[in-house]
Order: structure tokens, then sequence, then C-alpha cells
């Protein structure tokens, strides 16, 4: 069963970068797919950022202006996420997830709160 | 406003069938891409109810079945339990926007 856990600062401050890494157990990132993020305000609907391919290719919601950077660390089975120049509206739960060949986020990980504020 | 347009809620009474659309266009779900639905209880992460436009996974109960036609996707439970209200997303992909896309969400009420 595959597992997914994000981990990284619950608060960050206006114009700096937001850091988050997930950790995936139960598969190997080396052995394909895709894995992503989507975050969702409070009280609000979700957003896709972006997703990486085990072999390092990676997308992201054009609406984010390219302040998306995401990597992947297969000898440690993780991925991670950078959101620069962040402002209050990036203000949400952050979800780390897997996409199937289809498009569908079939695993997704609990989700980090992350607060933008000074 | 989201690409993939959701009515923000819809209710039943127990034991009833309700159904939640999902509209887009010929840049969507119209061009062929698959829909996915996506339940989320209270304080959880969301959780696959349907796959690849009318799958369901294992675990999932068969009171839940989607459907799709044209540019427009459609979620049904049937059958409605307490344990159904929930928030319910439904997801494709957008060509002119490069982009994964979800509708904005509809809240079930079990009355």
């Amino acid at each position: 069963q595959v597992q997914l856990q994000e981990s990284g600062p619950g608060l960050v401050k206006p114009s700096e970068t937001l850091s988050l890494t997930c950790a995936v157990s139960g598969y190997s990132i080396s052995s394909g797919y895709s894995w992503g993020w989507i975050r969702q305000p409070p009280g609000k609907g979700l957003e896709w950022i972006g997703n990486i391919y085990h072999d390092g290719r990676s997308s992201h919601n054009p609406s984010l202006n390219s302040r998306v950077t995401i990597s992947v660390d297969t000898s440690k089975n993780q991925f991670s996420l950078k959101l620069s120049s962040v402002t209050a509206s990036d203000t949400a739960v952050y979800h780390c997830v897997k996409l199937e060949t289809s498009g569908c986020f079939a695993y997704w990980g609990q989700g980090s709160l992350v607060t933008v504020s000074s | 406003q989201s690409v993939l347009t959701q009515p923000p809620s819809v209710s039943g009474a127990p034991g009833q069938r309700v159904t939640i659309s999902c509209t887009g266009s010929s840049s969507n779900i119209g061009a062929g891409y698959d829909v996915h639905w996506y339940q989320q209880l209270p304080g959880t992460a969301p959780k696959v109810v349907t796959h690849d436009n009318t799958d369901r996974p294992s675990g999932v109960p068969d009171r839940f079945s989607a459907s799709k036609s044209g540019t427009s996707a459609s979620l049904a439970i049937t059958g409605l339990q307490a344990e159904d209200e929930a928030d319910y997303y439904c997801q494709s992909f957008d060509t002119s926007l490069r982009a994964w896309v979800f509708g904005g969400g509809t809240k079930l009420t079990v009355l």
C-alpha cells in the first residue's frame, strides 16, 4: 500500500520560499509514475500545483507564474516542493499525491497546513 | 471560477438517490480526457470514489457510479447513507490551460 507523508514548516513569512518534502513508502519512486502536489486554501477547493516524473521531468500549473520548483530524490524515495515569493493567498493545506497514468490522483498524503504570515 | 462547474450543494434523505453534475468544455472533458471523482470527509484528504470516467476502486461501495457524455460528467450515489455526507470534486485535464483541473466542489448533505 502506497503511503505519502508531507513534512515542512507550518509558518512562512511573506516573500519567502515555502518548502515541503513528501516521503513515499510502499512504492519506489524510481519505478515510475508521476508524483505531485495539490493545495487547498481553508474552506476552498482543490488546486493542482505541479508534478514530477521519476526521471526528473516536471510540469506545473501555469497560474503559479513559474514560482514552483519540484524535485525528486530517488535515493531517499522522496520528492519536494518549493514555492517562492509567497503571499497570504498561498496559505493552504498542501497534499502530496501519486498520479496514475490516466491522470487520477490515486494516493494522497494527509496534508500539511502552511500559513503565510509575518 | 472553476474550469469544471459543479453545483455548490445537493441534498437527499437516507436511502434516496442523488446526482452531482460536472460541466466542462471542449478543452477538457469534451476533448476526451478522463474524469475522476473524489470524496472529501471533513478534516481528511480527498479519496477516489470513481476514476477513468466510470471505474470504481476496490473498497468503494457499488452505490457510487459515474458517467460521462460530451462535455459533462456526473456522479450518482444511490441508497444514501449518513456516512456519505462530504464534499465531492470532479477532476480532469484541460488542454488549453495545460493543467489538471478540479471542479469547485459539491457539498452533499444527508437530511
